[in-house]
């Protein structure tokens, strides 16, 4: 069975950094692009970032761009968001996804229950 | 970037009944729209890909049909555990993009 479980998230000031993580295990991690998605209080769906299966590609909406780094570890079946200069407008719940395939622009079968970003002073 | 248009914003319909939502999109994208449902505290979940493609053991009273700028997803005979909110995707290009979603509520 596929598991994905964030963590990381937190309370964390204007011009804070946070790193998310995403454990990943039921499939074989290194076959697949990933990619994470935000989701802001009461708000629609936002895609943040994507890696492809072997980190080799990699995209980033322009909100997060020069902001944000996504990898992955295939070794460690783990994702991860480096958050740098966190915004109010970076709050969310941050969900990571496996894609359906390793290359990416693939639709998302597979979400973790998603870790709660919130930026404040 | 392409947008993702849904309607309407809100349905309400009687268990029982179906429904048909729609979503439209910028430009082509040919097949490559997926739709999502998401419940009340829970993460998204995938059910059609490829525009009409059920995903996993998907009940047959969802439908997805379209291609090229309009698509829809028709769920017949409404259960209490369908109403949700649904968004469609684009994976024609980048970046991947949403609609706001419609929100499927009980009359």
């Amino acid at each position: 069975e596929v598991h994905l479980l964030e963590s990381g998230g937190a309370l964390v000031q204007p011009g804070g950094s946070l790193r998310l993580s995403c454990a990943a295990s039921g499939f074989t991690f290194s076959n697949h692009a990933m990619t994470w998605v935000r989701q802001a209080p009461g708000k629609g769906l936002e895609w943040v970032a994507d890696i492809s299966a072997t980190g080799y590609s990699i995209y980033y909406a322009d909100s997060v761009k020069g902001r944000f780094t996504i990898s992955r570890d295939n070794s460690k079946n783990t994702l991860y968001l480096q958050m740098n200069s966190l915004r109010a407008e970076d709050t969310a719940v941050y969900y990571c996804a496996k894609e359906v395939g390793g290359v990416s622009l693939e639709p998302f079968d597979f979400w973790g229950q998603g870790t709660l970003v919130t930026v404040s002073s | 970037e392409i947008v993702m248009t849904q309607s309407p914003g809100t349905l309400s319909v009687s268990p029982g009944e179906g429904a048909t939502l729609s979503c439209r999109t910028s430009e082509s994208v040919g097949t490559n729209v997926a739709w999502y449902q998401q419940r009340p505290g829970q993460a998204p979940r995938l059910l059609i890909q490829t525009a009409s493609v059920r995903a996993g053991d998907l009940a047959d009273r969802f439908t997805g049909s379209g291609s090229g700028t309009e698509f829809a997803l028709t769920i017949s005979s409404l259960q209490s555990e369908d109403f949700a909110i649904y968004y469609c995707q684009q994976y024609q290009e980048w970046p991947y993009t949403f609609g706001r979603g419609t929100k499927l509520e009980i009359k």
